[in-house]
């Protein structure tokens, strides 16, 4: 069974630029999450989709980062403006009732 | 406020003996714990889950207890080998299937 896929899985850019990242969940999986995993914590929640429907939101800072996944599969996460606290590895994973499987992850750097 | 902590930053075992990692929570509508494990540069790796309706579950050499009264749960690792040598996470949901919340980790050293 073919793993979640992320991309890209190192991104470097100047604060104020943007960013977006591309998931692509084990298939068959209806739910969908990105999180955020800032150096020394754990990963912290951004967004649950449910196929292409958004569940939970509410740690994501929307006015910044946005979030879609057409057609209940791949999904993007994007950044626009990048801040510096937002160096970060970003994690998205997917789940078909049970436990959630994670991607390797996108590191972002904002100098 | 942190729901889910992991007190231990960091923990080294010898090769074969017993790891002990623990794990406290505060919200008691958990009813769902897991434990994943991180190598670097790599995703979390789902380990083992239990139920609130259970005190144990065993998978090979890793068991994780749960204890509801304390709002405590731990992962044995037994014997350690030194390719456990990883970061844990702990994490509970208050159902299957939503979004879970993470301790901050700890990372584990097995020494041969």
């Amino acid at each position: 069974e073919a793993g979640v896929a992320q991309s890209p899985r190192y991104k470097i850019i100047e604060k104020r630029q943007s960013v977006a990242f591309w998931c692509n969940p084990i298939s068959g999986h209806a739910t969908l999450y990105w999180y955020q995993q800032i150096l020394g914590q754990g990963p912290k929640l951004l967004i649950q989709f449910q196929n292409n429907g958004v569940v939970d939101d509410s740690q994501l800072p929307k006015d910044r980062f946005s979030a879609e996944r057409l057609k209940g599969v791949d999904s993007t996460l994007k950044i626009q403006p990048a801040k510096l606290e937002d160096s970060a590895v970003y994690l998205c994973a997917s789940s078909g009732g049970t436990e959630a499987f994670f991607g390797q992850g996108t590191r972002l750097t904002v100098v | 406020d942190q729901q889910v902590k992991q007190n231990s930053p960091s923990l080294s075992v010898q090769e074969g003996r017993i790891s002990i990692l623990n794990c406290d929570y505060t919200n008691s509508m958990f009813d769902y714990f897991l434990w994943y494990k991180k190598y670097p540069a790599e995703g979390p790796t789902f380990l083992i889950s239990i139920s609130s309706i259970k005190d144990k579950n065993e998978d090979g050499r890793f068991t994780v207890f749960l204890n509801k009264s304390a709002k405590h749960l731990s992962l044995h690792i037994v014997p350690s080998q030194p390719g456990d040598s990883a970061v844990y996470f702990c994490a509970a949901s208050v159902f299957r299937n939503t979004p879970l919340v993470f301790g901050k980790g700890t990372r584990l050293s097995v020494i041969a």
